[in-house]
């Protein structure tokens, strides 16, 4: 199991630039979800979803988008980055209302200028 | 809705000496509690938990947490700390049914020679 897989590990994006953050999980889990993490801050849930199809806003969702149409993917779309959105992404899944921990992927480091 | 606060945002200690690490939350319901452990450059790893029962948990790398009620706490200790427990550590609650974890905004342990 290669458990949660984020692409890519460092990105630089131009103010206005879109792009995608990849994450994949293998484990099978219905719910995933993205955190940025800011330095001071922890983390902050962005979107979650609780299976294939069905997506939920979190706590900062302005700015980015999602979708799930399969158990195994979840990418985060960025469609006009600003600078603002300079932060650490990790990706993460939990397998289902049983147990409640998450396993993260290794995280997308992004900066915007 | 929930909330997690962990008041130490950086704890300087020596090796092997004993350390904890507080952590209080809030909630009108039942809880589910986390503690993770993140490495420089790396993603978050489930340190322990405590979803019911006994309420001193123990988790890997020698730490241990107590869950306390009535004090709204879940504080993290370890008798003896090494080098390499150096990071930084988030304490998370899921409250009742709810689909999300909310993370406190960390502690850095720092260990010393």
């Amino acid at each position: 199991n290669a458990g949660v897989t984020q692409t890519p590990k460092f990105r630089i994006l131009k103010i206005g630039q879109s792009m995608t953050l990849q994450c994949t999980q293998d484990m099978n889990h219905n719910y995933m979800y993205w955190y940025r993490q800011d330095p001071g801050m922890g983390l902050k849930l962005i979107y979650y979803s609780v299976g294939a199809g069905i997506t939920d806003k979190g706590e900062v969702p302005n700015g980015y988008n999602v979708s799930r149409s399969t158990t195994e993917d979840f990418p985060l779309r960025l469609e006009l980055a600003a600078p603002s959105q300079t932060s650490v992404y990790f990706c993460a899944s939990r397998a289902g209302t049983v147990t409640y921990e998450q396993y993260f992927g290794p995280g997308t480091r992004l900066t915007v200028t | 809705a929930q909330s997690v606060t962990q008041l130490d945002s950086q704890v300087p200690v020596f090796e092997e000496a004993p350390v904890e690490l507080r952590c209080n939350y809030s909630s009108s319901v039942s809880v589910y509690l986390f503690w993770y452990v993140q490495y420089p450059n790396q993603g978050l790893q489930l340190l322990l938990k405590y979803l019911s029962g006994s309420t001193l948990v123990k988790g890997i790398n020698g730490f241990e947490a107590e869950f306390n009620k009535s004090q709204t706490s879940f504080h993290l200790r370890k008798p003896s700390v090494h080098i390499s427990d150096t990071a930084e550590y988030f304490c998370a609650v899921v409250a009742g049914t709810a689909s999300k974890l909310t993370f406190g905004t960390g502690t850095r342990l720092q260990v010393t020679l």
